[in-house]
């Protein structure tokens, strides 16, 4: 069955470390994006794209990077994770094909992220 | 700033009866509405959209009302059942040709008593 996955689904790690959140599809979606959930903020998007050469920064970029290694892949990276970082993080897609009938999304599990 | 507004945390209602989520947004230019339901350990999936030139789309037990003057949204669950216990998000967007992304609300979880 088609699925969007990530990988860890739950990681500890302490203050300064890098840290890869990694995503994979098999929607065969070109939009990916990645998310973070904290209580009482909702979602919010940190970095999405489009296509493979395609990366945009969201509204909470700073102290991430990602990386599109294919169509199916999107790994989202913490180069020195600090406490606040502690969120839950998903990972999402999208189709643009199918017009304005398709803005809807489809995420993965998601991973539990502390950071100590 | 938050463009799309649930400013209720939590509800409980009991099975059976009608459950109503509001949800209010600030920006003009959004013009495609979503809603996604969440339960503990999974990602949120998506459970009805209304496009701007409509008031009202149904599915099933599930409606969306649409009030474009109020800038305000809301999700119908009728008759509640104890599986619709979850956080439900709104999400928003604009219509580009090309782009698709959303802002989410804060949530909203709904709890179903029996």
């Amino acid at each position: 069955d088609a699925d969007v996955t990530q990988t860890p689904r739950n990681r500890i790690t302490k203050t300064g470390k890098r840290i890869m959140l990694e995503c994979s599809q098999t929607k065969g979606h070109d939009r990916m994006y990645w998310y973070r959930q904290d209580p009482g903020l909702g979602l919010r998007l940190i970095y999405y794209s489009f296509d493979v050469k395609d990366i945009n920064k969201g509204e909470i970029s700073d102290g991430y990077s990602v990386s599109r290694q294919a169509q199916a892949k999107f790994s989202l990276s913490l180069e020195s994770a600090i406490p606040n970082q502690t969120a839950l993080y998903f990972c999402a897609t999208s189709d643009p094909r199918g017009g304005y009938s398709r803005n809807e999304q489809f995420f993965g599990p998601g991973t539990r992220l502390t950071v100590l | 700033d938050q463009q799309v507004k649930q400013n209720s945390p939590s509800l409980s209602v009991q099975e059976g009866r009608i459950s109503i989520l509001n949800c209010d947004y600030t920006n003009s230019m959004f013009d495609y509405f979503l809603w996604y339901k969440k339960y503990p350990a999974e990602g949120p999936t998506f459970l009805i959209s209304i496009s701007s030139i409509k008031d009202k789309n149904e599915d099933g037990r599930f409606t969306v009302f649409l009030n474009k003057s109020a800038k305000h949204l809301s999700l119908h669950i009728v008759p509640s059942q104890p599986g619709d216990s979850a956080v439900y998000f709104c999400a928003a967007t604009r219509y580009t040709g090309t782009a698709s992304k959303l802002t989410f609300g804060t949530g909203t979880r709904l709890q179903v008593t029996l």
